[in-house]
């Protein structure tokens, strides 16, 4: 069964401070990993996956497969980055269905 | 492209009514996927249509079905509404066998059971 983990319901930091999201999951294939992001008033919408090993507007995230974590970072938090955040996990051997985490707000204060 | 669309925007229904929402896919996309999100949760999956057929099915019972068009268009229908049932209800279309399974929302369908 695929099942992911956010601890943080809630992270709040001041302009300038670094932020990190955590995410754990548990699957016993090969997942592939996904941050969703929804600012207010918008959809839901995707800001990076683990494939592409990418930044996006600042966050990076890494697939530890040891610990079975893909934690959200980004080093200097902006107010525009309070939103929604998702870790979602997926798979090609379960035909691509999403299992999400239950999110955590973060609050970005000036 | 106006990407995913749904309708309605809101519905309010009563306990034992039957409900249904309706998703058009971003263009060129041929999958799609329905989504519950219940208030604090994060999304869960509910059922996926593919070339008009349910293709995969999460933990929901059968009160929920689908249906897909062969425009790719597709509906969610939910019967015997139950008060648990108040979610917001997610579209998601995807194109099988495109590079990344990445998924495209629509803004969803708030329905509130009285």
């Amino acid at each position: 069964a695929q099942r992911v983990t956010q601890p943080e319901k809630l992270l709040s930091v001041f302009k300038g401070a670094p932020v990190e999201l955590k995410c754990n999951y548990s699957y016993s294939g090969s997942p592939e990993l996904f941050w969703y992001v929804q600012y207010s008033r918008q959809r839901l919408q995707l800001l990076l996956r683990h494939i592409s090993r990418e930044s996006i507007k600042g966050f990076t995230a890494d697939l530890n497969k040891g610990e079975t974590s893909f934690h959200l970072k980004k080093p200097f938090a902006q107010e525009e980055d309070s939103a929604m955040y998702y870790c979602a996990l997926s798979s090609r051997a379960a035909g691509n269905k999403l299992t999400f985490g239950g999110g955590t707000r973060v609050l970005v204060k000036p | 492209d106006a990407g995913v669309t749904q309708s309605p925007t809101h519905l309010i229904k009563t306990r034992g009514q039957q409900v249904t929402l309706r998703c058009s896919p971003k263009s060129g996309h041929d999958t799609v996927s329905w989504y519950q999100q219940a208030l604090g949760q994060g999304p869960q999956f509910i059922f996926q249509y593919y070339e008009e057929e349910e293709r995969q099915r999460g933990n929901f019972p059968d009160r929920f079905s689908g249906h897909q068009f062969p425009n790719y268009s597709s509906e969610l229908n939910v019967n015997a509404l139950l008060l648990g049932d108040s979610a917001l209800y997610l579209c998601a279309s995807s194109l099988v066998g495109a590079t990344h399974n990445e998924q495209f929302f629509g803004p969803g369908t708030r329905l509130t059971v009285l």
